[in-house]
């Protein structure tokens, strides 16, 4: 069954202003974690990475925290833009190469 | 350089048919993986071929079979079609375990 899964399915934030979507996960042996960005009609589009023996990784306007003590995961988004309406997933696998595990996803809401 | 290319984009099928969905990877990637992807859910792992073998495979009955080529393209079949069959398959490539798997736009498969 699915060990990834996201507390909240819709976020509605406030153009300009920061997004964080969170991710519990319960499959402590998993080595990498990821976000996705999933467009409507489009297929899931990598946005950043983070391996176990990190806590905090950063990419262009995002960060991903990893907590393995309490098994959380989540996304920052700066300055969120209207470009960045989508849904999120968060996701793991052992390898990057191995089978990806997804959760359901969360739906990012740009408020004007 | 072109991404992870998927044919056809759309495809409806009756009940009991059989459907062939066709990937070509990311150019430089040997490793193929598909996805199911329900509507509102996130992708499902079918299996993974590599180097003309599958060699991991998830949740999915024998009616999901596949096959990879020698240039490392790959094709999904179903057979029997169920109602629920309907979804958006994902086909995603990658090449070894240090790099991420990149997805392609998918196929979105209705049966009637």
């Amino acid at each position: 069954g699915e060990s990834v899964g996201l507390h909240l399915p819709t976020l509605s934030v406030q153009e300009g202003d920061n997004s964080i979507i969170n991710c519990a996960y319960s499959n402590s042996a998993s080595d990498y974690f990821i976000w996705y960005k999933q467009e409507s009609g489009k297929g899931p589009q990598f946005i950043i990475d983070i391996r176990s023996n990190m806590d905090k990784r950063q990419g262009q306007r995002v960060t991903v925290l990893l907590n393995k003590t309490v098994k959380h995961l989540s996304l920052q988004i700066a300055a969120t833009q209207p470009g960045d309406s989508a849904v999120y997933f968060c996701a793991e696998n052992m390898n990057r190469d191995d089978k990806i595990i997804f959760g359901k996803g969360t739906r990012l809401h740009i408020l004007p | 350089d072109a991404g992870v290319t998927q044919s056809p984009t759309h495809l409806i099928k009756t009940r009991g048919q059989q459907v062939t969905l066709r990937c070509s990877p990311k150019s430089g990637h040997d490793t193929v993986s598909w996805y199911q992807q329900a509507l509102g859910q996130g992708p499902q792992f079918i299996f993974q071929y590599y180097e003309e073998e599958e060699r991991q495979r998830g949740n999915f009955p024998d009616r999901f079979s596949g096959h990879q080529f020698p240039n490392y393209s790959s094709e999904l079949n179903v057979n029997a079609l169920l109602l629920g069959d309907s979804a958006l398959y994902l086909c995603a490539s990658s090449s070894g375990s240090w790099e991420t798997q990149y997805f392609g736009p998918g196929t979105r498969l209705l049966v009637l």
